[in-house]
Order: structure tokens, then C-alpha cells, then sequence
């Protein structure tokens, strides 16, 4: 069975500091990945993407995927008090973001 | 960006009704269309795959019969729950895609059965 895995949390940092989160996968033959932030009561919305092995970055987020460990981290810069929420680490087994496992997600809290 | 919406929110309903909920491309055409349910702290679980003009493909042990789905044009899929019962009580989330562009998702129906 295929699976993706995250540490549930939560995972505190004070505001201003990097905050990282991780996830492996079972498939190596994985080519998409997605990370997702869900706030509470709310439905996941896309943060980054990321298809081939190194690093990716989009403002203070950065993807960073390694295929060989089947690995996937998310970097969040300069942390704010609004990027407190689950981070959904999401799998496809094509090319294309047809159809994702997603992790249990790893609840981030950013402390004042 | 696209965007998909979901329809309604939140809706609580009696033991052994049916409840449907919408899911609309607002603004792209949707061949496929993905329906996600979430229990409390647990991660989405893909229920099934509706597919414009033809049967959804149901995801391993979810009951087709009991969660008909119908994607009868490109922007419009519906979920109906038959026969709710309790623990059918989740948060379902709709998804689709904007050509080959990451899934977006609806903003997902709370369903309260009692």
C-alpha cells in the first residue's frame, strides 16, 4: 500500500525562526509532490509543488525533494503567527496531480 | 487561479435521509473531479474519482451505493450520501483539476448526521 508519512506534531517555533517539516513517502515511483496548508474547519490549499530531486523556492517557502530517500521537506522563512496550521504532504503516483495520498499532515504552531 | 466551489457548507441531517452536496468548476472545465472525506485529525482519504460522462471509480472499500455520485457536465459533480447514518459524519472536501495544475480544492461540507 502505498503511504506517506508525517510527524503529527505539534511542531512549535517562535515567530521569526525557520520552521521544518518532513515526509517521506513508500512509492519510489512518486513523481509529484505537493504540500497543503489546512487551517482548522477549513479545506487544504495549495502551497508548493515540487516534481524533480532538489530544492524550490516561492517567497519564505522552500520544497526540497530527494527522490533516492524519498524525502520531501517544506521550509518555512521568518515564521508568522498566521502560518500556525496543519501541513498536508500530498503524493501522486503520475505525472500530474490526478490523484493524491496525502500524509496525516504535521500541525505547525508559531509562538509570539 | 481556478476555482472550485462547494456547496453547502454545512448541512446536519436526520438519520436515514440522503443529503447532496455540489461541487462546481467556476471558471475551467473539469473533466475529473476528486471527493475527499476527513474525520476529525485524520488526514483526507480519496473516496472516488468522478469522471464527466461516465462512471466514478470508488476508491477501495467505499460503498458506491451508498455514495452515488453524478458529473454529468464539466463543471458540475455531485456527491449524495444515502441513508446517512452517524458515522457518516465528516468533513467532504471536493477537488478538481485545471488542466495538468496542482488539484484545487473546495472550501468542503461539514456534514452533521444526528
Amino acid at each position: 500500500q502505498k503511504e506517506v508519512e508525517q510527524n503529527s506534531g505539534p511542531l512549535s517555533v517562535p515567530e521569526g525562526a525557520i520552521a521544518s517539516l518532513n515526509c517521506t513517502y513508500s512509492d519510489r515511483g512518486s513523481q509529484s509532490f505537493f504540500w497543503y496548508r489546512q487551517y482548522s474547519g477549513k479545506s487544504p490549499e495549495l502551497i508548493m509543488s515540487i516534481y524533480s530531486n532538489g530544492d524550490k523556492e516561492d517567497g519564505r517557502f522552500t520544497a526540497q525533494l530527494n527522490k533516492a530517500s524519498q524525502y520531501v521537506s517544506l521550509l518555512i522563512r521568518d515564521s508568522q503567527p498566521s502560518d500556525s496550521a496543519t501541513y498536508l504532504c500530498a503524493v501522486s503516483w503520475s505525472g500530474t496531480a490526478s490523484k493524491l495520498t496525502f500524509g496525516t499532515g504535521t500541525r505547525l504552531q508559531v509562538t509570539l | 487561479g481556478a476555482v472550485v466551489s462547494q456547496h453547502p457548507s454545512r448541512v446536519i441531517c436526520k438519520s436515514g435521509t440522503s443529503v447532496k452536496i455540489e461541487c462546481r468548476s467556476l471558471d475551467f472545465q473539469a473533466t475529473t473531479m476528486f471527493w475527499y472525506r476527513q474525520f476529525p485529525k485524520q488526514s483526507l482519504m480519496l473516496m472516488a474519482t468522478s469522471n464527466e460522462g461516465s462512471k466514478a471509480t470508488y476508491e477501495q472499500g467505499v460503498e458506491k451505493d451508498k455514495f452515488l455520485i453524478n458529473h454529468a457536465s464539466l463543471t458540475l459533480s455531485t456527491l449524495t450520501v444515502t441513508s446517512a447514518h452517524p458515522e457518516d459524519s465528516s468533513f467532504y472536501i471536493c477537488s478538481a483539476m485545471d488542466g495538468n495544475s496542482p488539484l484545487h480544492f473546495g472550501n468542503g461540507t461539514r456534514l452533521t448526521v444526528t
